[in-house]
């Protein structure tokens, strides 16, 4: 079944650099979209990014857009974020998420990962 | 952007009740709409695609409904497993975006 993994969370200093991994299996990682959704504790849930199934279209709320990057290796099956200039308000657990093949929903999510922006 | 505003914010229901949880889109979303379940420490799980589909392995006690700017959820008969959080959400086909309801909390009486 599919798997999702996420990880490379942590604490980071106001300004700061973190990147995100997501270990994919179960399915035919280079036919699909992904997607990083996030979760402030007790908030509700934000779009962060999407990438393409052939990478060829990556998209970000104004929120993150110029800071984070979304990238994808399918050698790897693994799907990245790399986030910078990082915010206290991008506190938040940090899902992976399939895309519903070519819908725009999300139909499988990882564990999350806890990043924590504070000095 | 365009704004899912859900209602009410707490639902307060006895086990074998019906729910009915409202989404509205501050402009027509026609029917691509989104229903998602989220229990305490899990992620989230797509329940409804499209207003009204349900996802593979949903009971048929969840229903969707709606189109436009006002949808609805609806649970047939509360089972146990089913005090959780709901969110809907949108995606718009351009600008891409993808946005999320505030969520509606149901909850036992």
């Amino acid at each position: 079944q599919v798997q999702l993994v996420e990880s490379g969370g942590g604490v980071v200093q106001p300004g700061g650099s973190l990147r995100l991994s997501c270990a994919a299996s179960g399915f035919t990682f280079s036919s699909y979209g992904m997607h990083w959704v996030r979760q402030a504790p007790g908030k509700g849930l934000e779009w962060v990014a999407f990438i393409r199934y052939d990478g060829s279209t990556k998209n970000y709320p104004d929120s993150v857009k110029g800071r984070f990057t979304i990238s994808r290796d399918d050698s790897k099956n693994t799907l990245y974020l790399q986030m910078n200039s990082l915010r206290a308000e991008d506190t938040a657990f940090y899902y992976c998420a399939k895309d519903r093949s070519g819908t725009y929903y999300f139909d499988d999510w990882g564990q999350g990962t806890l990043v924590t922006v504070s000095s | 952007e365009i704004v899912l505003t859900q209602s009410p914010a707490t639902l307060s229901l006895s086990p074998g009740e019906r729910a009915t949880l409202s989404c509205r889109a501050s402009q027509s979303v026609s029917s691509y709409l989104a229903w998602y379940q989220q229990k305490p420490g899990q992620a989230p799980r797509l329940l409804i695609h499209d207003a009204s589909n349900r996802a593979t392995g949903i009971p048929a006690r969840f229903s969707g409904s709606g189109s436009g700017t006002d949808f609805t959820l609806t649970i047939s008969s509360l089972e146990p497993e089913d005090f959780a959080v709901y969110y809907c959400q949108q995606r718009s086909n351009w600008p891409p975006g993808f946005t999320f309801g505030g969520g509606t909390k149901v909850e036992i009486k």
